[in-house]
C-alpha cells in the first residue's frame, strides 16, 4: 500500500505571494490532518478534513485554508505569505478503525 | 487543553545501551498514544500506538507503556544502534485533536 505523498517536496516564494500544497493520503483513508513544524514552535495542528469537510482546526490565521476532494486528496494554501510561514507543512492520513496517524514526507516552503 | 512533555529534550548514549524516552501529558481522557520518530528534515515515521485500553505495545526492540491514570508513557530502546539516532515524538489524541510533545533528540555513539 503506497504511503503518504505530498507535493511538491520544496518550495521557495517571497513575501505576499501564495502557495497551494497538495497531499494524497493512504487508499481507503479519508481523514487527513495538516500540521506546521518550526524548530521554534514543534508541530502545531492547522486543521483536519474527513470526507470533504473541516472537521477540526488549530489556532492559524484565516491566511491558512484547506479542502479535501472526493477522492480524500486534500490541498492547503497560504496567502499572502509572511517570513515566519516558512516552516515543514507535513499531512496525515489517519486510519479511521485504529487512529493511527501515517505522516507524508512532507513540504519544505522557504519564504523570503 | 491537554498539554504534553518530553522529557529528557536530548539524549546522548554509547552503543549497546538500553534506555527510556518519556512522555507525560495533563489530560487522562484520551483515545490513544502515538509514538514516532523524525529523521532531519524529514516526515514522522509511526514506530507503536497504544489505545487507551492498553497499557503496552511491542515492536523489535521498542515497548513502548501508557499510564493513563498518571498521565505517563515511555519508550524502552533495547541494544541502541547509531542508526535510531533521530528526534522521538509521542502525541497524544483527545476526542477532537493530536497534541504532539516537542520531542527528545537521540543520539547513539558508535
Amino acid at each position: 500500500k503506497a504511503g503518504v505523498t505530498q507535493t511538491p517536496r520544496y518550495l521557495i516564494k517571497t513575501r505576499g505571494q501564495q502557495v497551494t500544497l497538495s497531499c494524497s493520503p493512504i487508499s481507503g483513508h479519508r481523514s487527513v490532518s495538516w500540521y506546521q513544524q518550526t524548530p521554534g514552535q514543534g508541530l502545531q495542528f492547522l486543521f483536519e478534513y474527513f470526507s470533504e469537510t473541516q472537521r477540526n482546526k488549530g489556532n492559524f490565521p484565516g491566511r491558512f485554508s484547506g479542502r479535501q476532494f472526493s477522492n480524500s486528496r486534500s490541498e492547503m494554501n497560504v496567502s499572502t505569505l509572511e517570513l515566519g510561514d516558512s516552516a515543514l507543512y507535513l499531512c496525515a492520513s489517519k486510519d479511521s478503525a485504529s487512529n493511527e496517524q501515517f505522516f507524508g514526507p512532507g513540504t519544505r516552503l522557504t519564504v523570503l | 487543553k491537554q498539554e504534553v512533555t518530553q522529557i529528557p529534550a536530548a539524549l546522548s548514549v554509547p552503543e549497546g545501551e538500553n534506555l527510556v524516552l518519556n512522555c507525560s501529558f495533563t489530560d487522562s481522557a484520551i483515545y490513544n498514544l502515538q509514538w514516532f520518530r523524525q529523521d532531519p528534515g524529514k516526515g514522522l515515521t509511526s514506530l507503536l500506538l497504544i489505545q487507551s485500553s492498553q497499557r503496552e505495545q511491542t515492536s523489535g526492540r521498542l515497548n513502548a507503556s501508557l499510564d493513563k491514570s498518571s498521565g505517563r508513557s515511555t519508550l524502552y530502546i533495547a541494544a541502541s544502534q547509531p542508526g535510531d539516532s533521530a528526534t522521538y515524538l509521542c502525541a497524544v489524541k483527545d476526542f477532537n485533536k493530536f497534541y504532539f510533545g516537542s520531542g527528545t533528540k537521540l543520539n547513539v555513539k558508535p
